[in-house]
Parts: structure tokens; C-alpha cells; sequence
């Protein structure tokens, strides 16, 4: 089975700017879930989506926003970004039956 | 708010000595903890998963304990290789999952 599997690898932006990421889970996973990590701040969980449905979000501002697909793949947005948003942005899946999560490559972004 | 410690923040060993990470946490209330592996600019392998009920879990060189109530857990890796090096992450799942920063390894041959 192919793993989850994020795109685009790299990404340059200039601050202001907005930005789409996307995510495709494990086929069959329906759970989805989006993590930022900063070396300053280490993994933050963004939100989690279940059928299409968002199902908890963390602390970050309403710049921050995201979506699933009937197909489970998913996709986060970030508006008018900000220096601070350069990251590495990951998402995971995991399986109705179990609770490991599955982690992407992840997303690198810039922000100048 | 949930808060994850991981102590040491970084550990060198020579080749073939076990390996001792820990984790702690502020609420007990948690469904399971995760012991995750990352390597340089790379994604998440999980390694174990222990639900809130069990007290370890064992995967070949790999054993977790968890102590629920005094909120710790222990990763062991036994007989360490150098393949072993990378950031080893502790997350707790009380319906997110809430990192440590990680405990970076060098295993020197």
C-alpha cells in the first residue's frame, strides 16, 4: 500500500501571501490529522478531519484553515502568511479499527 | 493543557550499549502514548503504541513501559546501531496527540 503522501514537498513563499498544502491519506483511512513543527516549538496539532468532517482543531488563529474530501484526501490553507509560518507542515492517517497514525514526508515551508 | 517532557533532549552512546528515553506527562487522562522515530528533515515512523490500559509493549529491540498514574513512560532500545540514530518522540493521545520535543540519539560505531 502506498503511505500518506503530501504535496508540495517545498515551498517558497513571501509573507502575505496564502498557501494551500495538500494531504493524501492511506487508501482506506478516513482519519486525517495536521501538525506543524518548528524547532522553536516542536509539533503542534492543527485539526483532525473524519469523513469529511472536522472533528477537534488546536490553538492557532483562523489564518490557519482546513478540509477533507469525500475521497479522504485532505487540503489546509494559510492566508496572509506570516514569517513565523515557515514549518514543516505534516499530515497523518490512521484506519477506523486502529490508532496508530500514519505520518506523510511532510511539507517544508518558507516564508520571506 | 496537556504538557509532554522528554528527558534527555539528546544522548551519544557507543555502539551496542541499551538505550534508556523517557517521557513524562501532566494528565493521566489519556486514551494510549506513542513512541514516534524521526530522521533529519523527514517524516513520523511510528515505532509502539500503548493503550492507557496496558503497562508495555514490546517490538524487537523496542520496549515501552507506561506508568499511568505517575504520568511517565519509557522507551528502551536494546543493543543500539549506529541506524538507530534519529529524534525519538513521546505523544500522548488524550483526543489529539501532544508531543514531546524529542530525544535526539547518536549511536557512534
Amino acid at each position: 500500500k502506498a503511505g500518506v503522501t503530501q504535496t508540495p514537498r517545498y515551498l517558497i513563499k513571501t509573507r502575505g501571501q496564502q498557501v494551500t498544502l495538500s494531504c493524501s491519506p492511506i487508501s482506506g483511512h478516513r482519519s486525517v490529522s495536521w501538525y506543524q513543527q518548528t524547532p522553536g516549538q516542536g509539533l503542534q496539532f492543527l485539526f483532525e478531519y473524519f469523513s469529511e468532517t472536522q472533528r477537534n482543531k488546536g490553538n492557532f488563529p483562523g489564518r490557519f484553515s482546513g478540509r477533507q474530501f469525500s475521497n479522504s484526501r485532505s487540503e489546509m490553507n494559510v492566508s496572509t502568511l506570516e514569517l513565523g509560518d515557515s514549518a514543516l507542515y505534516l499530515c497523518a492517517s490512521w484506519p477506523d479499527s486502529q490508532e496508530t497514525q500514519y505520518f506523510g514526508p511532510g511539507t517544508r515551508l518558507l516564508v520571506l | 493543557k496537556q504538557e509532554v517532557t522528554q528527558i534527555p533532549a539528546a544522548l551519544s552512546v557507543p555502539e551496542g550499549e541499551n538505550l534508556v528515553l523517557n517521557c513524562s506527562f501532566t494528565d493521566s487522562a489519556i486514551y494510549n502514548l506513542q513512541w514516534f522515530r524521526q530522521d533529519p528533515g523527514k517524516g513520523l515512523t511510528s515505532l509502539l503504541l500503548i493503550q492507557s490500559s496496558q503497562r508495555e509493549q514490546t517490538s524487537g529491540r523496542l520496549n515501552a513501559s507506561l506508568d499511568k498514574s505517575s504520568g511517565r513512560s519509557t522507551l528502551y532500545i536494546a543493543a543500539s546501531q549506529p541506524g538507530d540514530s534519529a529524534t525519538y518522540l513521546c505523544a500522548v493521545n488524550d483526543y489529539k496527540l501532544s508531543f514531546g520535543a524529542g530525544t535526539t540519539v547518536t549511536v557512534r560505531a
